[in-house]
């Protein structure tokens, strides 16, 4: 079974333009999260879907991120536009609920270098 | 705020010995703790997870063990391998109940086995 997919690995671009980030869970997976992982730390959490639906959003900056899961399936995350400060890896997570206590699975994440 | 943290960032461990990594947590109403390990250019990979209700739990070569009475989290590797050369984060989930499967992870401790 294939596990979570995640597009592109690397990007590279210049500070103020845009990127996208694409992931697709594990099928059957119904929550998909987007975590922000800064190197040397922890991943944190930007965004949780429950289908297409967002359930907490709390920690996305909304004034440059945004995300989508339009078919409760893949999703996409965006940065418009990018500063320095957010180079850093952006991991996407599936789990079969989202229920307390269930396994988070996540994708080997995409490396982001603002320049 | 609440927050998951390690004491040793980085821990050296002969081959074939065990490794201990511990973790600190500040929140009490945690229900569910988790170890991740993170190889180099990968994602998260579930190691091991335990309930508040529980002290130790036993998995292949990996043991957890909860103290709740000060708030201490500790992953035994049995018998280090080269492979589990990577770095571990603690996380919890559960001190907020609408936050559902909500993971805060630690700041991560590397392990580096020596042949």
């Amino acid at each position: 079974e294939a596990g979570v997919v995640q597009s592109p690995r690397y990007k590279i671009i210049e500070k103020k333009q845009p990127v996208a980030f694409w992931c697709n869970p594990i099928s059957g997976h119904n929550t998909l999260y987007w975590y922000l992982q800064n190197l040397g730390q922890g991943p944190e959490l930007l965004i949780r879907y429950e289908n297409e639906e967002a359930v907490d959003d709390s920690q996305l900056p909304k004034d440059r991120f945004s995300a989508e899961r339009l078919k409760g399936v893949d999703s996409t995350l965006k940065i418009q536009p990018a500063e320095l400060g957010d180079s850093a890896v952006y991991l996407c997570a599936s789990s079969l609920t989202g229920h307390l206590g269930e396994t988070q699975y996540f994708g080997p994440g995409t490396r982001l270098l603002v320049l | 705020g609440e927050s998951v943290g390690l004491h040793l960032p980085t821990l050296s461990v002969q081959e074939g010995d065990n490794s201990i990594i511990n973790c600190a947590y500040s929140n009490s109403a945690s229900d569910y703790f988790i170890w991740y390990k993170q190889e180099s250019g990968k994602g998260p990979q579930f190691i091991i997870d335990i309930r508040s209700n529980m002290d130790k739990r036993q998995g292949q070569r990996v043991t957890v063990l909860l103290n709740k009475t000060v708030k201490h989290l500790s992953l035994q590797i049995a018998a280090t391998q080269p492979g589990d050369s990577a770095v571990y984060f603690c996380a919890e989930a559960g001190s907020i109940k609408a936050a559902g499967n909500k993971l805060t992870f630690g700041g991560g401790t590397r392990v580096l086995v020596k042949p």
